[in-house]
């Protein structure tokens, strides 16, 4: 199975500022036969099911206000806020679709300061 | 975004059984690879099982043998079937409407509780 390892387990950033995950593959989510990284972030929100943000690394999902934007490749990816809102504070996930069994990393609190 | 509606969770003993439903609305779910996802209290998401539109299931290891995904295009609804279920199968479990194997669209969940 693939490991994804996400980092920080929390994050407090004050609003308006920039904030960063990192969420790491144990092999690499890149096919060589379409070139797309098989790799999504997902926001879930207290009392709510996630909500996909990202996918191919770096697509936006319809409706995901462009202050989101996934970066990287192979096995090394970045999730970027680029200026933090209060109705952005909620738990963030990566996840890999590249091979069955689908894996999730353990998820980033994302808060204030 | 069409809506998917779970029902099924319950109390259920160790060793029992469950069986989870999910209404869909908007689309035919044989038109769709259809996932089921997890995530016990206060944890995070597992991903549990999908099956494609050729009707081909992959499952998680740790329901392997135990769970099982169906659909009846006549009802137009997605079920799991639960069986030898466990204390650390709690948790909410999610259907999934996906593109692909991409996780796209969220029910709102429905509740499995294990326990004596």
């Amino acid at each position: 199975d693939i490991v994804m390892t996400q980092s920080p387990d929390s994050l407090a950033v004050s609003l308006g500022e920039r904030a960063t995950i990192n969420c790491k593959s144990s092999q690499s989510l890149l096919s060589s036969s379409d070139n797309r990284n098989y790799f999504g972030w997902y926001q879930q929100k207290p009392g709510q099911p996630p909500k996909l943000l990202i996918y191919w690394a770096s697509t936006r999902e319809s409706g995901v206000p462009d202050r989101f934007s996934g970066s990287g490749s192979g096995t090394d990816f970045t999730l970027t806020i680029s200026s933090l809102q209060a109705e952005d504070v909620a738990l963030y996930y990566c996840q890999q679709y590249y091979s069955a069994p689908l894996t999730f990393g353990g998820g980033t609190k994302m808060e204030i300061k | 975004e069409a809506p998917l509606v779970e029902s099924g969770g319950d109390l259920v003993q160790p060793g029992g059984s469950l069986r989870l439903s999910c209404v869909a609305s908007g689309f035919t779910v044989s038109d769709q690879y259809m996932h089921w996802v997890r995530q016990a209290p206060g944890k995070g998401l597992e991903w549990v099982s999908v099956i494609n539109i050729e009707g081909t299931t992959y499952y998680a290891d740790f329901v392997r043998g135990r769970f099982t995904i169906s659909r009846d295009i006549s009802k137009n609804t997605l079920s799991l079937q639960m069986n030898s279920l466990r204390a650390d199968d709690s948790g909410v479990y999610y259907c999934v409407r996906g593109k692909g194997f991409i996780t796209r669209f969220w029910g709102q969940g429905t509740l499995v509780t294990v326990s004596s």
